[in-house]
């Protein structure tokens, strides 16, 4: 059964830092891993795509890495913003012929000005 | 892409009632998923939406609780039935959708019972 972890389960850092949040995951297997953005109280934006077999992706200040063999993603985010607050999830979707995607208990970051 | 329009956005509700939720796509979709994310945890499915037959419900969930209805390819609703305080949560619908099938969210609605 597939378990997703992430740590640190929360972050502060003042703005201007770079930063990396961290997923693992318990079974290699997978199709994908998806990383998101939350506010507070509101729905998920997707941020980045990694299919199982890319390395990393790239979007703007964002940086994606992929390890399925370790059972490892991070997030890098290059000079932090107050606006960057928010939390982080990853969502891993396995390939043992299902569809669904099991999420990560979240990175909860804040970013001082 | 996908855009999903989700509402209500919020609502406070009395214990004993039902709430609707509902999800408009702009584009047609297979299946929608709805999730629900307790306070201070992440997100759970509770059930996959799908077309023309009955949704398929995980774990924990039973169709007389959280009944649903998917009566075309763009549109689904939730509803929570027989409300308990638990059920304060924030419900989400998703779809799959472009290149990847990148997963795609509402905006979330986030309901408190009393």
């Amino acid at each position: 059964k597939q378990e997703v972890t992430q740590i640190p389960a929360a972050l502060s850092v003042p703005e201007g830092e770079n930063l990396v949040l961290n997923c693992s995951f318990t079974d290699s297997a997978i199709y994908n891993l998806q990383w998101f953005r939350q506010d507070p109280g509101k729905g998920l934006t997707s941020l980045l795509l990694i299919q199982s077999s890319q390395r990393e992706q790239t979007s703007g200040r964002l940086n994606a890495s992929l390890d399925k063999s370790s059972g490892r993603s991070t997030l890098y985010i290059a000079a932090s913003q107050p606006g960057d607050s928010a939390t982080y999830l990853c969502a891993v979707r396995s390939t043992s012929g299902t569809y669904k995607y099991i999420f990560g208990t979240g990175t909860r970051l804040k970013v001082l000005a | 892409s996908a855009v999903i329009s989700q509402k209500p956005s919020r609502d406070i509700c009395q214990r004993g009632t039902s709430l609707t939720i509902q999800c408009q796509v702009d584009s047609q979709v297979t299946m929608m998923f709805w999730y629900r994310q307790q306070p201070g945890q992440s997100l759970t499915l509770i059930a996959t939406a799908n077309q023309g037959s009955e949704a398929t419900y995980e774990s924990g969930f039973v169709i007389d609780k959280f009944p649903i209805s998917r009566p075309n390819l763009t549109f689904s609703t939730l509803t929570v039935s027989n409300m308990s305080p638990e059920d304060s949560s924030i419900y989400l619908c998703s779809v799959r959708a472009g290149a990847g099938e990148k997963l795609f969210f509402g905006s979330g609605t986030q309901l408190s019972v009393l």
